[in-house]
């Protein structure tokens, strides 16, 4: 089938503005995970949800991140009044949870994001 | 908190040359290792991971890692580099936490083939 999903591939924002980004998991894929990537850097983990219940959100940087899953298959990450240091590339990545979490991780192509 | 560390930012070999990337890890507890590939404006794909059981692991497109414990180290390596794998190469470290699979990345390392 179809891998993940993400749209938009690019996305340029004015510092201030609000943008959402959008995630398609593989289907029936229970887990579901969100990366930042800054440039030059490895992926950084965000945010975990399993079905529409974020369990881990210790990774997002401030209170301006919100990420949500409210069916349990697509989410959404949005970010409030973007700032410059927002820019990077935003990964999604999704999962079957098998027992003892042992499980690949499939990413998406993700999303670039630039704030000017 | 688990980290990994790739030393090496950038690598250069020719064609047809062996390869070697490093990665050392931190982790107070047995590891679970991956090795992904990153080309440009692609996500991420898996090249190979360690659960358990045989300390080398094979993985696709030739590739193969293998984890030794004495030295923190889970070493990426091909015996002969096609040009279609400069790309950028992450190791990562997985952690169970709460009954999933948390993963930290290196800061990669970009892998440049010359003819």
């Amino acid at each position: 089938g179809a891998g993940v999903s993400q749209s938009p591939r690019y996305k340029v924002a004015k510092r201030g503005q609000d943008v959402a980004l959008r995630c398609d998991p593989i289907s029936g894929h229970v887990s579901l995970f969100w990366y930042q990537q800054a440039l030059g850097q490895g992926p950084e983990f965000l945010t975990y949800f399993q079905n529409e219940a974020q369990l881990d959100k210790s990774g997002l940087p401030s209170d301006r991140f919100f990420a949500e899953r409210p069916e349990g298959s697509v989410s959404t990450l949005k970010i409030q009044r973007t700032q410059q240091e927002d820019s990077a590339v935003y990964l999604c990545a999704s999962s079957l949870l098998l027992a003892g979490g042992l499980n690949e991780q499939f990413f998406g192509p993700g999303t670039r994001l630039t704030v000017l | 908190a688990q980290s990994v560390t790739q030393p090496d930012i950038h690598i250069t070999v020719s064609e047809g040359a062996s390869l070697e990337l490093r990665c050392n890890y931190s982790y107070g507890a047995t590891p679970y290792l991956f090795w992904y590939v990153q080309s440009p404006g692609q996500g991420l794909q898996l090249l190979l991971k360690y659960f358990s059981g045989d300390t080398l692991v094979q993985g696709i497109k030739g590739f193969e890692a293998e984890f030794k414990r004495s030295q923190s180290s889970f070493n990426l390596r091909k015996p002969s580099v096609h040009w279609s794998d400069a790309a950028e190469y992450f190791c990562a470290v997985g952690a169970r936490s709460g009954g999933y699979q948390k993963v930290t990345f290196g800061t990669g390392t970009k892998l440049q083939v010359i003819p």
